[in-house]
């Protein structure tokens, strides 16, 4: 238990529809990312918001849409996704002043049809 | 962009034996090195953050090696168990406050009994 939640663990939606992943934090950390997963390939760096401001957005398409209301929550819309962007999508936090030591959650399994 | 490199990208090794493997990344992209463990549908968990050169972190039957003026780490597991087999990943920090990591493919490793 790392103190991170994310819901659901698994998703499959259509290229149409539209879904939101959620991500909590219990550890009073003031960052928070989302990493992608894909097959065969290193974790994927996508968002990063400190103190609830986005301060990375790392090429991602827009069809990806992060919020995060307050330091504890952090969402993923995402609407017309594409059979491509069908991973593994990993939330994790930090304290920014601590060597950026994140932690994870256990990811939200995604496939897209 | 950074490259992190892992090798080997998988490893069989027998209950009771040793083992190490390497994480390697741009010296000059320095500021700290994560070392997490990943079992199959749990969250990746932090094992070490190493930011000196010649830093050497043990925690139990696992330690680590850092040198960043050649741009390598080492994972030692002494001992090895079945609990140990899970895939290890080693990641960058390159600073900045609430930057992202920059992750390897990590060594996936599988202990026989």
């Amino acid at each position: 238990e790392t103190g991170v939640t994310q819901t659901p663990r698994h998703l499959v939606m259509g290229m149409t529809n539209k879904k939101s992943l959620k991500c909590e934090q219990h550890l009073g950390h003031n960052a928070m990312y989302w990493y992608k997963q894909s097959a065969k390939k290193p974790l994927e760096l996508m968002f990063v918001y400190s103190l609830e401001e986005r301060v990375e957005n790392n090429s991602v398409p827009s069809r990806f849409s992060p919020e995060c209301p307050n330091s504890s929550h952090l969402f993923l819309h995402l609407h017309t996704l594409q059979p491509e962007d069908s991973a593994l999508y990993l939330c994790a936090s930090s304290q920014m002043d601590r060597g950026n030591e994140q932690y994870f959650g256990p990811g939200t399994r995604l496939t897209v049809t | 962009i950074l490259n992190v490199e892992q090798s080997p990208q998988s490893l069989h090794v027998q209950e009771g034996d040793s083992t190490n493997f390497t994480c390697s990344f741009p010296s000059s992209n320095f500021y700290a090195l994560h070392w997490y463990r990943w079992e199959t549908a749990k969250s990746p968990e932090a094992l070490f953050v190493m930011t000196l050169n010649g830093d050497e972190k043990k925690k139990g039957r696992i330690s680590a090696t850092l040198n960043t003026k050649e741009g390598y780490s080492y994972l030692y597991i002494k001992g090895s168990q079945p609990e140990d087999s899970a895939t290890y990943l080693c990641a960058l920090y390159s600073g900045g406050g609430a930057d992202g990591l920059t992750f390897g493919k990590g060594t996936h490793l599988i202990i026989q009994p």
